[in-house]
C-alpha cells in the first residue's frame, strides 16, 4: 500500500486567502484523523473521522476551519481565511476499526504570509 | 480523561551509550499505549506499541518499552544508541481500538558522536 497520501506537501499562501489540504487515507481504513503541529503548542488532534462521518471537532480552532469527508477514500481541510498564525504541519493519519494504531502521512506544510 | 507526560523535552546520549525515554500516563481504563517516532520533516511512524499481555514490547529499530501498571509508565529504551536514532519522539495513550490518541509533549533525541 502507498500509505497516507496528503498534498500538497507545502503550501505558501498570503492572510485571507482560501487553503485546501487534501488527504486520502489508506485503503480499507475506516478512521481519519487531522492533526496540527507546531513548536508552541505540540501536536494537536483537530477532528476525526468514522466512516466518513465526524466524531469529534472539538479541537478546530474556529470557524475558519472545516473538514469534510465525501466518501472513504478522500478528505478535505479548509481555511478560509488563513492567518499567519495558522502556519503549522497538519497531517493526516489513518486507521483500522479494531486497532488503535494510527498511519501518519507525511503532512503538509503550510505558511501564511 | 487520559493524559501523557514525557519528562525532558531534549535529551542528549552519545553514540553507543544507554537511550532512555520517560513516558508517564494517566487513564481511568486500562491503557493502549504507543510509542511514535518523527524524523525531520517526515510524518510521525509508529515504533512500537502495548495493548495487552506481555507488558515488554519489542519494536523496530532496536528499541523496547516496558507497561508498568503500578508506576503508570510506559519509558521507551535502547541499549545502544545510533546517530540515526536522532529524532523526536512521541508517547500516546488510547482508550480503545479505534479511538483518538492522547500525545505527549514529544522528547527531542540527540546523539553525539
Amino acid at each position: 500500500d502507498a500509505g497516507v497520501i496528503q498534498s500538497p506537501r507545502h503550501e505558501v499562501t498570503e492572510m485571507g486567502q482560501e487553503v485546501t489540504l487534501r488527504c486520502k487515507p489508506i485503503s480499507g481504513h475506516d478512521y481519519l484523523f487531522w492533526y496540527r503541529q507546531t513548536m508552541m503548542r505540540g501536536l494537536e488532534l483537530l477532528i476525526y473521522f468514522n466512516n466518513n462521518v465526524p466524531i469529534d471537532d472539538s479541537g478546530m480552532p474556529e470557524d475558519r476551519f472545516s473538514a469534510k469527508m465525501p466518501n472513504a477514500s478522500f478528505s478535505t481541510l479548509k481555511i478560509q481565511p488563513s492567518e499567519p498564525r495558522d502556519s503549522a504541519v497538519y497531517f493526516c493519519a489513518s486507521s483500522l476499526r479494531g486497532t488503535s494504531e494510527q498511519y501518519f502521512g507525511p503532512g503538509t506544510r503550510l505558511t501564511v504570509t | 480523561a487520559q493524559s501523557v507526560t514525557q519528562l525532558g523535552s531534549h535529551v542528549s546520549v552519545s553514540e553507543g551509550a544507554l537511550v532512555l525515554l520517560r513516558c508517564n500516563y494517566s487513564s481511568s481504563v486500562p491503557p493502549y499505549l504507543f510509542w511514535y517516532v518523527q524524523y525531520p520533516n517526515q510524518g510521525l511512524q509508529l515504533l512500537l506499541k502495548y495493548t495487552t499481555g506481555a507488558t515488554l514490547v519489542k519494536g523496530i529499530n532496536g528499541f523496547e518499552a516496558e507497561f508498568k501498571k503500578s508506576e503508570t509508565s510506559f519509558h521507551l529504551t535502547k541499549p545502544s544508541a545510533h546517530m540515526s536514532d536522532a529524532a523526536e519522539y512521541f508517547c500516546a495513550v488510547s482508550v480503545s481500538a479505534g479511538n483518538m490518541l492522547t500525545f505527549g509533549g514529544g522528547t527531542r533525541l540527540m546523539v553525539k558522536p
